[in-house]
């Protein structure tokens, strides 16, 4: 079963606007990641936040982290067209098998 | 980029035939997966690899095997491919860490049709 929900399942915005993408899991977490996800490529990684953070930023990334809710957020500030992509996040377990669960993805469209 | 290649990246083949997908990597990656991804259903794991020869099975690995021979080859098969297996692969590698953090590297994807 997938660990990872996203939220909206797709995102249309003007270019300049923020863009903000919501990610709910189940259990408890070591650290949870974000991915792109261009159209017909790989995924690539963007940020990682450890389950004692609770914000981090990275250029115009920002994500931040509530335990307590089982929730993280990805905020991409003054969208650009080549923003265009999937997003998915994705949770490592604080204990069982060596890897990452991930969410269906948000498809996040940025209009010129 | 960790110099990750999936062959082939397209293919087309028949329900009950042997399908093998080869993913080879550069960086000397320890851990190496195997994910499908499909329509609502995000990137799911079949199978990884966490050394040469040590392999262990994700939550959907039935109908798939997988072999680790070399450090930088990790293949799947499908010992007779059926409809449902229609989907794009991905292969992932990471580095090995004393704890579960750290990024995973892709492939571009192979996409795989049964017919």
């Amino acid at each position: 079963s997938q660990q990872g929900e996203e939220d909206p399942q797709a995102l249309s915005i003007q270019e300049g606007e923020n863009a903000t993408m919501n990610c709910s899991y189940k259990t408890s977490i070591n650290n949870l990641q974000w991915y792109r996800q261009n159209s017909g490529r790989g995924l690539v990684h963007l940020i990682l936040i450890r389950s004692n953070e609770r914000e981090k930023h990275s250029g115009r990334l920002r994500v931040t982290l509530d335990t307590s809710k089982k929730s993280s957020s990805l905020l991409i500030t003054a969208s650009r067209a080549a923003d265009t992509a999937s997003y998915f996040c994705a949770t490592v377990r604080q204990t069982g098998a060596n890897n990452l669960f991930f969410g269906t993805g948000t498809r996040l469209t940025v209009i010129p | 980029d960790a110099g990750i290649t999936q062959s082939p990246r397209h293919k087309v083949t028949e329900t009950g035939t042997p399908v093998t997908l080869r993913c080879h990597q550069t960086e000397n990656h320890r851990y190496m997966y195997w994910y499908r991804q499909d329509p609502g259903h995000g990137l799911r794991l079949i199978h990884y690899s966490y050394g040469v020869k040590d392999t262990d099975k994700g939550e959907v690995s039935d109908g798939y095997s997988v072999s680790r021979s070399k450090t930088e080859d990790f293949l799947l098969t499908l010992e007779s491919a059926t409809s449902s297996q229609t989907s794009v692969y991905f292969c992932a590698t990471r580095l090995a860490a004393r704890t579960n953090t750290g990024e995973l590297f892709f492939g571009e994807g192979s996409r795989l049709t049964v017919l």
